[in-house]
């Protein structure tokens, strides 16, 4: 079955450690986003990768890196410098970034605790 | 200044009856979706539309670009259909509503 994967769903860190999240897609799509949820808020995007090897920042990409060395995955290391990391964070995948025709498809989320 | 607002923020109906969900955004777009999240968080693509109406069994969405207003409508509702429904906006970029989380009571 295609679709997109994340690990773990829940995660416990201790403040002031970095943490990665692991976001897999075997539906062969270019486009690759993270996105923070948080309660009452609409989801806010943090990195966003057109392509292998090239990611752009998003609205809130402070505190936080990506990395996207194979085109199945798009892993977001939240870095002890995120003042409020604490949050559900999902990871979507589409075919094109900004196509008006495409849709995006979502993973399960991980929902951070920092402690 | 959010650029997708949606209404109501909290919905509770019956089971059985006829519900809208409204969103209005204020930016160009080429196409709105109508998403799904269920308490687990997972979130599911309902639609996806640029003009007029689609229809997938008892979920209908509609839009006019002109007015820059969307409608997602569930006829005959049931207890399945809690969960929280999120529009959102493809400009030049995503833009995310906040949800509008619907109970269905039995």
């Amino acid at each position: 079955d295609g679709g997109i994967t994340q690990s773990p769903k829940y995660l416990f860190r201790k403040e002031g450690q970095n943490v990665t999240l692991s976001c897999e897609q075997n539906l062969n799509h270019d486009a690759m986003y993270w996105y923070r949820q948080d309660p009452g808020q609409g989801l806010r995007l943090i990195y966003y990768s057109q392509i292998v090897n090239d990611f752009q920042k998003g609205d809130i990409a402070e505190g936080y890196s990506v990395s996207r060395e194979k085109k199945e995955s798009f892993p977001l290391t939240v870095t002890s410098a995120q003042k409020n990391p604490t949050a559900f964070y999902l990871c979507a995948s589409s075919r094109e970034v900004g196509q008006g025709s495409d849709t995006q498809y979502f993973g399960p989320g991980t929902r951070l605790t920092v402690l | 200044k959010n650029e997708v607002e949606q209404s109501p923020q909290n919905l509770t109906a019956q089971e059985g009856e006829f519900i809208t969900i409204n969103c209005s955004y204020s930016v160009g777009i080429s196409a709105l979706h109508w998403l799904q999240q269920h308490p687990g968080g997972g979130i599911v693509s309902l639609f996806m539309l640029s003009s007029g109406k689609k229809k997938h069994g008892r979920l209908i969405a509609t839009i006019n670009i002109q007015e820059k207003h969307s409608s997602l409508h569930i006829t005959a509702s049931h207890p399945r259909d809690s969960a929280v429904y999120i529009c959102a906006v493809i400009g030049n970029q995503f833009y995310f509503g906040t949800g509008t989380s619907l109970t269905v009571i039995p």
